[in-house]
């Protein structure tokens, strides 16, 4: 099985730089997702990492350690509509298929 | 965004009666999932199709079963429903290739009385 872990809530205020760790315990490591979730809404991709290192994307970056079983995603200058709730899942084999688990996100609550 | 929806978006019903969820893609998409969402817990997997008529069980299966007869629809049924199953149901897609990211769909929200 997997084990994985985030923070429930972090608060931040705009225009600032809020970093979500994420770390994880698996057997058959396939890759890491990032989602967004607003609230009363599906969740959205945001970002996957299966290498070691840093993936940029605009104002969002996620970083990749498999030695360690660890991720973060940092959002960058921070606006409110960035308060939501991420998502952290970790894509593991099951049977024939890479099923991912999700951890059970981080709401991020964005202050002016 | 990819082509998938839900039906019904909310549904109120009570205990022990069957309810029926249907979740469509237009992307002819290899794999079709369901999954739970309560406060607290996250999202957690009931049950995945990998092809038609392949399916296989997630972390919270009991009193669930799904069906996949088409590539397009993908239904989960709750035989007898439970308070317990008050949640709201995501179904999501990806097709199977790298990095095979997953998307949702808007969510049924279901209350079981």
């Amino acid at each position: 099985g997997q084990n994985i872990d985030q923070p429930t809530e972090m608060t931040a205020t705009e225009g600032a730089i809020v970093q979500i760790n994420c770390t994880y315990q698996t057997s058959g490591f396939n890759g890491l997702f990032w989602y967004q979730q607003h609230a009363g809404e599906a969740p959205t991709f945001l970002s996957y990492n299966v290498l070691d290192g840093l993936e940029e994307k605009g104002r969002f970056s996620s970083f990749l350690s498999r030695s360690k079983g660890y991720s973060y995603l940092l959002l960058k200058e921070l606006q409110m509509k960035d308060s939501a709730s991420y998502l952290c899942a970790v894509r593991d084999r099951k049977g024939g298929s890479y099923i991912p688990t999700f951890g059970r996100g981080t709401s991020l609550i964005v202050h002016p | 965004d990819a082509g998938i929806t839900q039906s019904p978006r909310h549904k109120v019903t009570e205990t022990g009666t069957p309810v029926t969820l249907r979740c469509h893609q237009t992307e002819n998409h290899r794999y079709m999932y369901w999954y739970r969402q309560d406060p607290g817990h996250g999202l957690r997997l009931i049950h995945y199709s990998y092809g038609v008529k392949d399916t296989d069980k997630g972390e919270v299966s009991d009193g669930y079963s799904v069906s996949r007869s088409k590539t397009e629809d993908f239904l989960l049924t709750l035989e007898s429903a439970t308070s317990s199953q008050t949640s709201v149901y995501f179904c999501a897609i990806s097709d199977g290739g790298g990095p095979d990211t997953q998307y949702f769909g808007p969510g049924t929200r279901l209350t079981v009385l």
